[in-house]
């Protein structure tokens, strides 16, 4: 059973930098994609980006500016990091495991706050 | 970009009654399409894939359809645990796009 969990600060001031982190359990984090996506309260769900076991990233051009999305698979973290926030980045963070696009796996998400 | 456009934004259904969900992209998809079910306080859950493919669990009540440009999920006879807000979601191209989620809710 995969089970995703993100972690971080829950308030983050404007200017600075967001970092949260998502531990994998229960499966393998080799072999697929892992994303981010995020939810501001009340409103829809927005692709921050992912990062293949590889390496490699791809980000939403919206965001590609301010976000770094990297891998420890030794253990089995990802982790995203959002420069220069605003109260307009205040959302619940999901993680979740990326196949071929379709996220089958989220993690219960964490509330940044961003004031 | 591809936009995801969902109607309607709400839809009141009485238990037990069918309710049909449509989901539009602002250009083909081919069947890369997915359907999320997400309740109060909870992370969205996987519903279903390839525009029809039900994903583990998911009970045979759901049901997708369509192609190219235009998608329905339909739940045929909705139970209690059903009323809750649904995406669709495009992976055909980056960046992944979701539509702004359709309300079931208690008629």
């Amino acid at each position: 059973q995969v089970q995703l969990q993100e972690s971080g600060p829950g308030l983050v001031k404007p200017s600075e930098t967001l970092s949260l982190t998502c531990t994998v359990s229960g499966g393998s984090i080799t072999d697929y994609y892992w994303s981010w996506i995020r939810q501001p309260p009340g409103k829809g769900l927005e692709w921050i980006g992912y990062i293949y076991y590889s390496g490699s990233t791809k980000y939403n051009p919206s965001l590609k500016s301010r976000v770094t999305i990297s891998l420890d698979t030794s253990k089995k973290q990802l982790s995203l990091k959002l420069t220069s926030v605003t109260a307009a980045d205040t959302a619940v963070y999901y993680c979740a495991r990326d196949e071929a696009g379709q996220l089958h796996y989220w993690g219960q998400g964490t509330l940044v706050t961003v004031s | 970009e591809i936009v995801m456009t969902q109607s309607p934004a709400t839809l009141s259904v009485s238990p037990g009654e069918r309710a049909t969900l449509s989901c539009r992209a602002s250009q083909s998809v081919n069947s890369n399409l997915a359907w999320y079910q997400q309740k109060p306080g909870q992370a969205p859950t996987l519903l279903m894939y390839g525009v029809a493919t039900r994903a583990t669990g998911i009970p045979a009540r759901f049901s997708g359809s369509g192609s190219g440009t235009e998608s329905t999920l339909t739940i045929s006879s909705l139970q209690s645990e059903d009323f809750a807000v649904y995406y669709c979601q495009q992976y055909d191209s980056w960046p992944l796009t979701f539509g702004g989620g359709t309300q079931v809710e208690i008629k």
